[in-house]
């Protein structure tokens, strides 16, 4: 019944490490996102897809790589982890046709980077 | 460029008290769309509320209630009588229809009830 889903829901890692973090909708969206939530509860979009192809890249460094393999994932790599990436990341999504309208976010993944 | 200004980091008042989260937008669009999102302590966030720049009706909706005024480029969130379940994280967001679908947020008010 999730409408948006992401996993894992909180991640611990090491400094250099690579991790992922998944997203999947089931609401048939075309678009889906990603934003950073930092220590101060500031929200950042970071990317956005369409149907698979990237339509939003914000000044992100290139670290972190997003993946599209179908309209109802995006899902989020991020290589050389440093301490500054720890945040919690959530994914939404939006239909199309409506590129203006609601968004709906996932229960986010608090990233931890030691 | 798009911004969007909470001025207020933290309220607190006492339940039934009624508060009024303000928020103020800057934008070059002519065509624009406003939201409210809450985030409450279990982390999620939740969608309260989507107005375009042409509409300028106040809406109510139960406790709650919200003041578009263009002519002060400020989109207010009013919580009636409130409830120790409204402590959250309020949030206002703006997306430009020339940005795409670029939600811009404000930083954010924390609300607290207490009994």
């Amino acid at each position: 019944d999730t409408a948006v889903s992401q996993t894992p829901k909180y991640l611990v890692t090491q400094m250099g490490n690579d991790k992922s973090i998944k997203c999947e909708q089931n609401l048939g969206h075309d678009t889906m996102y990603w934003y950073k939530q930092d220590s101060k509860k500031f929200l950042k979009i970071m990317f956005s897809y369409n149907n698979k192809e990237l339509i939003i890249n914000e000044t992100v460094p290139n670290r972190f790589s997003p993946k599209s393999p179908d309209k109802a994932h995006l899902n989020l790599h991020i290589n050389s982890l440093e301490l500054g990436d720890s945040a919690v990341y959530f994914c939404a999504s939006s239909p199309s046709g409506a590129p203006q309208g609601e968004q709906f976010f996932g229960p986010g993944t608090r990233l931890t980077v030691l | 460029a798009q911004k969007v200004t909470q001025a207020q980091t933290e309220i607190s008042v006492v339940e039934k008290e009624d508060v009024t989260l303000d928020c103020v937008y800057e934008t070059r669009d002519t065509t624009y769309y406003l939201f409210w999102y809450k985030q409450p302590p279990s982390g999620e966030l939740v969608f309260l509320i989507r107005r375009n720049s042409f509409d300028e009706q106040n809406e109510i909706s139960g406790r709650y209630s919200w003041n578009f005024q263009k002519s002060t480029s400020s989109f207010n969130f009013t919580i009636t009588a409130s409830q120790v379940v409204d402590s959250a994280v309020y949030f206002c967001a703006l997306i430009e229809e020339t940005s795409g679908s670029r939600l811009t947020f404000g930083e954010g008010t924390q609300l607290t009830v207490n009994p």
